[in-house]
Parts: structure tokens; sequence; C-alpha cells
């Protein structure tokens, strides 16, 4: 799982297979971000899950959030190639804060 | 086409000089943010600006400091280069500052300080 000052991780899957990234927050948040960020490239928002939300979709992909364990992750069914990329999460620090603490992402690898 | 333009792409300064990092968003947004990803570490928040008003600052050095000469812009001026400022800096915007805002990044300007 990925929060704060954590190293990046790597993971490497085959294409087809189905990964989970967890992230874990220390405060209360209101929302999560999941972002990707392609090599040379800025951060892309994937998907965003307020905390009124258990589960949000879009695509292959599903993010989940767990309020009570502060925990939030983010599943690619049949992963391809494509998918290679970093994966942060990112919260506001505080309850309504605007000041986005990101996570120290996961490196995933799709090979084919 | 790009919506948020960071230019320019890559930068090499020598130590002690001064640097402006350029940002232009094209998305109507309302709220403007810079971000510092170095080597290995999280994204870590730098400013961010609502209506060209300056809303928070997280960095420590006053040797930073954002200009916003009109609302789909906010420069970074970087002054006394040291080497620790080599980084990736990042721009970004949301339709308004807040966190259940979208955001969206600018494709960051490199900085290497020798």
């Amino acid at each position: 799982s990925q929060w704060g000052e954590e190293n990046l991780q790597a993971l490497s899957i085959q294409e087809g297979e189905d990964v989970t990234m967890n992230c874990s927050y220390k405060t209360y948040t209101t929302v999560v971000h999941w972002y990707r960020q392609d090599s040379g490239r800025g951060p892309a928002l994937i998907i965003l899950i307020r905390s009124n939300e258990r589960e949000k979709r879009s695509g292959r992909l599903r993010a989940t959030l767990d309020t009570s364990s502060q925990s939030s992750s983010l599943s690619i069914t049949a992963a391809q190639c494509e998918d290679t990329a970093v994966y942060f999460c990112a919260t506001d620090a505080k309850a309504g804060n605007y000041k986005y603490v990101f996570g120290a992402g996961t490196r995933l690898k799709v090979i084919a | 086409d790009p919506k948020i333009i960071q230019k320019p792409k890559y930068l090499v300064a020598v130590t002690g000089s001064e640097k402006i990092l350029i940002c232009e968003q094209y998305l109507g947004h309302n709220a403007m943010y810079w971000y510092r990803q170095s080597a290995k570490k999280p994204l870590e928040f730098m400013f961010s600006y609502s209506y060209q008003k300056l809303m928070d600052n997280q960095t420590a050095s006053s040797r930073f400091q954002p200009q916003s000469s009109k609302k789909n812009h906010l420069d970074l001026q970087i002054t006394a280069l040291k080497p620790d400022d080599s980084a990736t800096y990042f721009c970004a915007s949301s339709h308004h500052r807040g966190a259940n805002s979208d955001y969206t990044f600018g494709s960051g300007t490199r900085l290497l300080v020798i």
C-alpha cells in the first residue's frame, strides 16, 4: 500500500491479470482521488471517490473507499500493456482541505 | 490540444540564478496550483491560488514566488537556485478550490540546477 513518505512500490503483472493497489490515509478525508502518471507526463485523474461512496467504477477500473479503516483501493480488471504507469492516490489532508497529499505511488508494469 | 501549458518543458540553470516557470490553463478554472515532484518522492503541494489570490503557501522558502498576471496564468519564480531545487514542477488547476474538484495537471517543467 502507499501513503506519504513510503517509497514508490513496484508491481509487475501479465497482461490479462487483475491487480489491486491500496492506499491508506491518516486523517479524515472527504474524497480520494486516484491518478495515473505516464512517463514524462503529469498525473491524470482517473477516478474520484467521495466519502459517501463505497465503490466507484470506470470501465475496467474500480475504486473502493473504506472510511472506517481509512483506506482506498484501485483495481484494474484484465490489465493491458497500456495500463503500465505509476498510480497515485491523493486525499485532502483534513476535512475540507484543498491541500492534497499524494501517496508515493505504485509503479505498475503490465507485460505482454 | 493541451489544456494546461507549461513552459519550458526542460530547464537547466546555474546555481544562484533565477528562473521563471510558466503556466497557462485554458479550462476556465478558477483555482490553480503548483506541485513539485522530486526523484523517488511523492508529489508535494507548494501553492494554491483562487481567483488570482494566494490561498495557501506550503513552501518554506521565500525563494519560490508564484505570480498571477491573469486569471488563467500562474507562473513560478525561483530565485537563488540551488541544486536541491532540481525537480519536476507541475502546475494544476481545478474549477473551484477544494477537494471535490477535478484536478488537471500540466505536463511539468523539469528543472536541473547545476
